[in-house]
């Protein structure tokens, strides 16, 4: 089993619809979370950490589940500018803070 | 300086020769990584280092990949005798290296693309 999984996509969703990707990870000590996006031919940049009361920013929601171990991330009314890759990133588990990405989700939010 | 700065950023060489990559992290910052990411695929960990602790290598993906870190700050990731399979954008990261629930991620620079040619 991969350390981090994720459906690579794509995702054709129209402007305005809700969705949802989910990332699963393998090692249960883990402390630290994030989704990154990643813009074509773009580094890689922090949307937000997910925290494990869950976490809102507008319209993207992060939610972690310890017990199944996995991660997600609702994006709401879907814009053209959402399109990107979805970065899922998990780690830091015993005070060592390596931290694993995922292959990414790609979002291609269309007219 | 304000982020993670990378030089070159972009880089052409002739296969068999070697090259030297440069990442500048953010001041403060104690963890870096680096990365390397082929077109249209994932990232791949290269090599992390944490403050004084031994780097971790586990990623180098051949003897001809090595990286240090001098003074706890500026990384320099060298390719030697490069082979066209090692085309990519090579990307660098620093984090605060705190480890708990208020982490602020790691903010990566721009890059370096090579081309082995």
């Amino acid at each position: 089993r991969k350390e981090v999984e994720q459906d690579p996509g794509p995702f054709n969703v129209p402007e305005g619809a809700t969705v949802a990707f989910n990332c699963t990870y393998s090692n249960s000590a883990s402390q630290s979370f994030f989704w990154y996006r990643q813009d074509c031919r773009k580094e890689p940049k922090l949307l937000m950490s997910v925290y494990s009361s869950g976490n809102e920013d507008g319209r993207f929601t992060a939610q972690l589940n310890r017990a199944s171990q996995y991660i997600s991330l609702l994006i709401r009314d879907s814009k053209l500018s959402d399109s990107a890759t979805y970065l899922c990133v998990v780690g830091g588990s015993g005070g060592y803070q390596k931290v694993t990405f995922g292959i990414g989700t790609k979002l291609q939010v269309i007219p | 300086g304000a982020g993670v700065s990378q030089s070159p950023s972009n880089k052409v060489t002739e296969k068999g020769k070697d090259v030297e990559l440069r990442c500048d992290p953010i001041s403060g910052h104690t963890a870096l990584y680096w990365y390397r990411q082929s077109l249209g695929q994932g990232l791949e960990f290269l090599i992390y280092f944490q403050g004084n602790s031994a780097p971790d290598k586990s990623g180098l993906p051949s003897d001809r990949f090595s990286a240090e870190r001098t003074g706890g700050s500026v990384s320099t990731l060298t390719i030697q005798r490069t082979q066209q399979e090692d085309s990519a954008v090579y990307l660098c990261a620093s984090s605060t290296g705190v480890v708990g629930e208020v982490n602020y991620g790691y903010t990566f620079g721009s890059g370096t693309r090579l081309t082995v040619v």
